[in-house]
Order: C-alpha cells, then structure tokens, then sequence
C-alpha cells in the first residue's frame, strides 16, 4: 500500500504563480523526499527534509513537513514553464532502507 | 543521471519468455534498487540490494528475481514474462551514509 499520497493529482497554473502539493503519511518516518518527473525521464531527486525538521528551502522550492499531521507540503515559488513535470513524494521509515513513493502530482505551467 | 545505465531501454516480449533487466552504475554506491512505474501507482519497489549478493524484496517482488554478482550490476529477471509485467522499470542507487535515491533513465518494457 502506498505511504505517501499526493494532493492534488493535477494541477495546472500560469507561469509565475506559485504551485504548492501536499504530501500525507501514514506511518512514522525518518526523512521524506520530494523528486521530480520529467515526460518519459528517471526520477530527479528535489529536496529531503528530516523528521526532526520544520521547514527546509532550496532555491525557488520550501518543504515543510507536520509530523503530528503526518503531512508535508512543497511549494514552487515564481514558477516556470520548465516546471512542467510529476512531483512525488517518498518517506523513509527508521530502520528501513527502502522508500516508499506516493502516486504523484502532474503540474502543468502554462506559458 | 548519476552514472547510472540501464539496458535495453525498450523491450517487446511474448508472455512466457523470460527477460533480463540490466542496470549499471560506475559510482560504487552500496545499495541499489528495482522499481516499476505504472499510471496510478506511483513508484513500486521490486527488489533491492545493500550489497554483492545481498539482496531483499520489496513490495511486489512475485515474479522477478534479482542477482548482484558485482558491485555495479544488478539484474532484474522475470523468469516467464506476463502482460501484468508491462510496465516502465527504473533502477536507483543511494551511497552509504546518504538516503538520496538516483535514477537511472528507465526501461519501457511491454509483454504480449
């Protein structure tokens, strides 16, 4: 079964607005993980925020991760068209080595 | 892409025959892994591995095999090919001390 699900399943925007998704779990974790998903392309990793951590940034992206929610969110500030892409979410419980991914978000930007 | 090959990149095969997945890396990394992707489903690990000839299932693992003789190969086997096996496959690897997965570019197989 999944661990991670995606919200929403497609979301379309203007380029320059701002795309936010949210990311719910179920069980705890040590670290969850936001990738990007080119058309026909391997998964590219984003961004990992630790279980021990609120926020994180890198560049135009911020995570922010609620574990009493078992929740996180990732928001694309100003985005672009080459933004255009499926963005997933993966958790990593503790003692585990594998990553278990949720079903994804398609993004669309339109020029 | 990490490093990371994976052959073929396309494959049509009959239901019944059996099929080899290759997935190379030059990086030396530890552990590698085994997905599939299908529309609605996210990624689903198959196997993976933490080391040569150490290796373990994952969540979907009937009907594939994995073997890891050298620290840069592993293959996916499916010893007799079925249509629920059309999918698009892509192998990962993550260094030690490090839970950062990299992709490789994916294989796009499809049994008729």
């Amino acid at each position: 079964s999944q661990q991670g699900e995606e919200d929403p399943q497609a979301l379309s925007i203007q380029e320059g607005e701002n795309a936010t998704m949210n990311c719910s779990y179920k069980t705890s974790i040590n670290n969850l993980q936001w990738y990007r998903q080119n058309s026909g392309r391997g998964l590219v990793h984003l961004i990992l925020i630790r279980s021990n951590e609120r926020e994180k940034h890198s560049g135009r992206l911020r995570v922010t991760l609620d574990t009493s929610k078992k929740s996180s969110s990732l928001l694309i500030t100003a985005s672009r068209a080459a933004d255009t892409a499926s963005y997933f979410c993966a958790t990593r419980a503790d003692s585990s080595y594998k990553l278990i991914f949720g079903s994804g978000t398609r993004l669309l930007v339109r020029p | 892409d990490a490093g990371i090959t994976q052959s073929p990149r396309h494959k049509v095969t009959e239901t019944g025959t059996p099929v080899t997945l290759r997935c190379h890396q030059t990086e030396n990394h530890r552990y590698m892994y085994w997905y599939r992707q299908d529309p609605g489903h996210g990624l689903r690990l198959i196997h993976y591995s933490y080391g040569v000839k150490d290796t373990d299932k994952g969540e979907v693992s009937d009907g594939y095999s994995v073997s890891r003789s050298k620290t840069e190969d592993f293959l996916l086997t499916l010893e007799s090919a079925t249509s629920s096996q059309t999918s698009v496959y892509f192998c990962a690897i993550t260094g030690q001390g490090t839970d950062e997965q990299y992709f490789g570019p994916g294989t796009r197989l499809t049994v008729t």
